[in-house]
This record gives structure tokens, C-alpha cells and sequence, in this order.
């Protein structure tokens, strides 16, 4: 089974200028998340899909990101314009059953994002 | 306040040796799951296993098990038989099933290194 796959990897621009990553989840997953991890901390949660709709966006600065899950599967994460402290690894998540606790969200390798 | 609290930056152990990594925890949900990831530098977020808040045993997964002493609001990863694969950075995890939205909630990670 075809894991959760990201791209690009790398991704080096100048502040002010703008990014997009995408994000394809696994076969059959309802729920995609975008998370934010900053060097030597764990990853924030930035926005939750379920499907198509946005169940909790609360921690993306939404005055410069955005993030679109337009037919329900894979899913693009826009910075414009990105500030130097964007600088971080991007990773997206997706997971199967949206109402048990267990939930296992498997993650993808991430984009690493430098903001010169 | 921090609901995940990794107390060890870092840890060393030797090659066949066990090794406990620390987690506490803070909530008032009675229900909740905690969780264990793996990154290695690759940067994939790798599961490695899971607890329930109404488990009744510790939860174990090959060489991971999960030292779940829910008064004490801890959930230690005992990794046993120590690989030169297994270092990476940790990951303590939870989720509460109140928030509704299956935000899953990190820690600082601690650094584990395993030497020859």
C-alpha cells in the first residue's frame, strides 16, 4: 500500500515570495492534515480536512497560508508571502476512521522549507 | 500549560541494551489515546505504537511497549534489544477525544542515539 506522499522535498525561497506543497494521502483516507514542525520542536497541527471541508483551521495564520482539498483526496498548502520565521518542515497526514480515538495518522517524508 | 512533556533532550544507549524514553501527559478528558512516533532523519513521522486511556493493559508492539501508569499521568516507551536503526528523534503524542476534531498533540521529542 502506497504511503503518504509529499512533494517537493526541499524548498528554498526568498521572504516575501510564495510556496506551494502538495500532499496525496493514502487510498481511501477521509481525513488529511497539514502540520508545521519548526527545528527542534514536534509538529503543530496547522489544518484538518475531512473530505473536502475544513473541520479545524484554528492555528493556521490564515493571513498568509492557505490550503485547499478540492475533490476529497489530495490536497495543496499555499504561504504568500512567506516571512523568514515559515522556515520549517511541512508534513501532511492522513488517517482512516475520523471517530475512534485510536485514529493512527500515518505521515509523509515532508517538505523542509527555507525562507531566505 | 503543556499537555506533552518530554523531559530528555536526549538519551545514549548501547546496541542490544533497553532504553526508556519519558512522556507525561495533561488532561481532564477521561478519554484519551496517547501515541509514540519515530522520525528518522529522513523526516517521515513513523507510528510506532499506541495506548488508550481505558486500555487495561500496556500496550506492546514488537520490541516498543508503552509504560502506561495513568495516575501518575506517564506513558514511558520502553524500546528493548536497542538497534544502531532505532536512533532518531521520539515523539510523545495524545489525543483527546473531547476536542472533537482528532488533533493530535505533540511533545518536544527526545533524540535517542544508539552506539555500537
Amino acid at each position: 500500500e502506497a504511503g503518504v506522499a509529499q512533494s517537493p522535498r526541499y524548498k528554498i525561497i526568498e521572504k516575501r515570495q510564495s510556496v506551494a506543497f502538495w500532499c496525496n494521502p493514502i487510498s481511501g483516507h477521509a481525513t488529511l492534515y497539514w502540520y508545521q514542525q519548526i527545528l527542534g520542536q514536534g509538529p503543530k497541527l496547522l489544518i484538518q480536512f475531512q473530505n473536502n471541508g475544513v473541520v479545524d483551521d484554528s492555528q493556521l495564520p490564515k493571513d498568509r497560508f492557505s490550503a485547499e482539498r478540492l475533490k476529497g483526496v489530495d490536497s495543496t498548502l499555499k504561504i504568500q508571502p512567506a516571512k523568514l520565521e515559515d522556515s520549517a518542515v511541512y508534513l501532511c497526514a492522513s488517517s482512516l476512521v475520523p471517530g475512534a480515538t485510536k485514529n493512527i495518522q500515518y505521515f509523509g517524508a515532508g517538505t523542509r522549507l527555507s525562507v531566505l | 500549560a503543556q499537555k506533552i512533556t518530554q523531559t530528555q533532550p536526549g538519551m545514549f544507549v548501547q546496541e542490544k541494551e533497553a532504553v526508556t524514553l519519558d512522556c507525561t501527559y495533561d488532561t481532564s478528558d477521561p478519554s484519551y489515546g496517547l501515541f509514540w512516533y519515530k522520525q528518522p532523519s529522513s523526516g517521515e513521522m513513523i507510528f510506532l505504537i499506541y495506548q488508550g486511556s481505558y486500555d487495561q493493559q500496556n500496550a506492546t508492539e514488537g520490541r516498543y511497549s508503552l509504560n502506561f501508569q495513568k495516575a501518575r499521568k506517564s506513558a514511558n516507551l520502553v524500546i528493548s534489544a536497542s538497534q544502531l536503526g532505532d536512533s532518531a528523534m521520539y515523539f510523545c503524542a495524545m489525543r483527546e477525544a473531547n476536542t472533537g476534531f482528532q488533533k493530535l498533540v505533540f511533545g518536544t521529542g527526545t533524540r535517542l542515539l544508539v552506539s555500537p
